[in-house]
This record gives C-alpha cells, sequence and structure tokens, in this order.
C-alpha cells in the first residue's frame, strides 16, 4: 500500500518570504500521480497544484512550485512571497493512476504566516 | 454548477443514534468517495464508487454503509454511532479519465457522537 509523510506538523513563515513544505511518499507504482491540496479555516479542500509521476518538469502555478524527486520518492511545495491568505493546513497526496484513482494523503502541515 | 454538496453540515448524535449523510454531485462524475479527517489528521477513504449499484471499500470502513443506486447520489450511512466516528466527512467526485482530472471535494460534515 501507498504511503505519505509529512514530516513537518507546523511550519511558520514571514510574509513576502518563500517557505518550503516537505512530503515523502512511499509506493511500488511508477504510474501515478502527487498533489498538494490546502485546507483553510473553512474547511474547503482546495487543489494547489498536481506532478505526474512521467514528467520530469516540476510543476508551477504562480507563486506555488514543486521539487519533485521521484528516485527519492520526494515531492515539496515552495510558496513564494507568501501572504496572509496562505495560512492553512497543506495536505500532501498521492493518486495511482490504475483503477479507482483513490487519494492517499499526509497528515499535513500548518502553515502560519507572521506579518 | 453546485459542485458537490453535502447536508447537513454539523450534527450531533449519541452513542448508538443511526444517520445518513447525503452527498450530491451535479458533474456527471463517475467516481465518488467518502473520506474522513480527524482532527489534526489528514484524510482517510471510507468507501469509494466507481459507478452507479459499484461501491468498493477503503482504508477505514467499519461502521459505515454505502449505497449508489444512481450517478448523482452517494449516501454514506452510520449505524450504531460510536465516539470513534466523531470526525469531519467529506465527499468528493470525479470523472474518471488519465490524466488531469481533479477530485472536487464537497465542504464537508462535522459530525460529533456524544
Amino acid at each position: 500500500a501507498q504511503t505519505v509523510t509529512q514530516s513537518q506538523p507546523e511550519m511558520s513563515v514571514q510574509e513576502a518570504e518563500t517557505v518550503t513544505l516537505s512530503c515523502t511518499y512511499d509506493t511500488s507504482e511508477s504510474d501515478y500521480y502527487l498533489f498538494w491540496y490546502k485546507q483553510p479555516p473553512s474547511r474547503q479542500m482546495i487543489l494547489v497544484i498536481r506532478q505526474e509521476a512521467y514528467k520530469q518538469q516540476n510543476a508551477t502555478e504562480n507563486r506555488f512550485s514543486v521539487n519533485f524527486q521521484k528516485a527519492a520518492k520526494s515531492f515539496s511545495l515552495k510558496i513564494s512571497d507568501s501572504q496572509l491568505g496562505d495560512a492553512a493546513m497543506y495536505f500532501c497526496a498521492y493518486r495511482s493512476e490504475v483503477g479507482a484513482q483513490k487519494l492517499v494523503f499526509g497528515q499535513g502541515t500548518r502553515l502560519t504566516i507572521n506579518p | 454548477n453546485a459542485g458537490v454538496t453535502q447536508t447537513p453540515k454539523f450534527r450531533i448524535l449519541k452513542i448508538g443514534q443511526s444517520m445518513t449523510l447525503q452527498c450530491t454531485q451535479d458533474m456527471n462524475h463517475n467516481y465518488m468517495y467518502w473520506y474522513r479527517q480527524d482532527p489534526g489528521m489528514g484524510l482517510k477513504l471510507i468507501y469509494y464508487s466507481v459507478g452507479a449499484g459499484i461501491t468498493d471499500k477503503g482504508e477505514v470502513p467499519n461502521g459505515y454503509n454505502v449505497s449508489r443506486s444512481t450517478t448523482e447520489d452517494f449516501p454514506l450511512r452510520l449505524e450504531l454511532a460510536a465516539p470513534s466516528q466523531t470526525s469531519v466527512y467529506f465527499c468528493a467526485s470525479s470523472y474518471r479519465q488519465r490524466g488531469n482530472n481533479e477530485q472536487f471535494f464537497g465542504p464537508g460534515t462535522r459530525l460529533t457522537v456524544l
């Protein structure tokens, strides 16, 4: 079974600075996607960024980018120019492309932005 | 499109009571999922469905039942509620295709069992 580990329960960063959230995963599959979700206090799950395992190029979405190291099974999220609205829980998730495309989530990292 | 809707938003149950959490999606998605999120934790899969009439267990199915009689609806039934079922429940749906398909989540139901 696949597992996802987020080793940083909490992180904090100064507004306008850059922060990196860590995620490692374990799988024997070669065909999968990785995701970062944001969960603000409203509880809504918001997709931040996704990465296909077959693509070597790291995904970027505006101020959000990932560092995907397939051999090391590492998938970190970098947030540049942090804003107060980025404060939330962030979850790393794995999705196999085989079968029902179920998501496996990490434990989450609570990100605090200091003004 | 309303997306994925869940009712109720909040519920308090007594031990041993039963209830059904409702989930509806209007995007004609064939895949639907139920997750639970315990305090300070990530989401764990309870049950999922790949189409009407087809359901299967996820990681934490004990104490729950599901049915999928239509494409749109995927209710989650709690029988004999226990304090361990205190959690936030999320329903999600997606369209089965390779690649850039996204799971869309409902707003969640906060359930407390006392």
